[in-house]
């Protein structure tokens, strides 16, 4: 499988700061990576596709300029929630997926980012 | 449009079986997964079925059916830390992922 790894952990932040929250492939060059976000009780929502040395692709209803996705090599790419208001506030996480012997691409996530804007 | 159902919550007894149901809605369909979730982590894969029937994986089993649009996920001899949510996914025409909101399960004792 592959080893994914999200820092911070966790993060507390005052409204309309920017927060950047990084994801990184430890053991595999991923060209895609995708950001998802999670509110309690809720599914997982994809954000967008991070592509590695091109822009990255957003979900309908996703505001690209409050969402900056950088994707600057083929083991990091960085979400960076700026202007964020308590709205924001929620599980962030990043996933990279990798075809397996079974014939289907599986998705290994990175552990998650909780944010909480005051 | 696009659409997971399972139930929202299920309760069982340690030692017991569980069985969490799934149906889909979807624009085409390239296989459906189970990932297990405990609170405040990412998800982590439990398995794929593609063909329908049974695919068994140790105390975890997972059904298909394609023309019922229907899943479930059989989880024998419960334990404790068996206790999390479990995600229904399913890959479209398109290969992206669709997801359930998830079923949380609580073990008793």
């Amino acid at each position: 499988g592959a080893v994914v790894s999200q820092h911070p952990s966790w993060v507390i932040c005052k409204s309309g700061t920017s927060v950047k929250i990084e994801c990184r492939s430890l053991d595999f060059q991923a060209t895609t990576m995708f950001w998802y976000r999670q509110f309690p009780k809720q599914s997982l929502m994809l954000m967008a596709t991070s592509n590695e040395g091109s822009k990255a692709t957003y979900e309908q209803g996703v505001e690209k300029d409050k969402f900056l996705i950088n994707h600057a090599s083929l083991t990091l790419s960085t979400l960076t929630v700026t202007s964020a208001h308590p709205e924001d506030s929620s599980f962030y996480i990043c996933s990279v997926t990798l075809e397996t012997s079974g014939d289907y691409n599986e998705q290994f996530f990175g552990p998650g980012t909780r944010l909480t804007v005051l | 449009g696009q659409n997971i159902d399972q139930p929202t919550e299920m309760t069982a007894t340690e030692g017991a079986i569980v069985q969490i149901n799934c149906t889909y809605q979807t624009s085409g369909f390239n296989g459906l997964f189970w990932y297990q979730q405990h609170a405040g982590e990412a998800p982590t894969f439990l398995s794929y079925n593609v063909l329908d029937g049974l695919e068994e994986k140790g105390r975890f089993s997972s059904f298909l059916s394609r023309s019922k649009g229907y899943s479930y996920l059989l989880l024998k001899e419960l334990q404790m830390k068996d206790s999390a949510s479990y995600l229904c996914a399913v890959s479209d025409s398109n290969y992206q992922l669709i997801w359930g909101a998830g079923t949380k399960l609580i073990i008793k004792p």
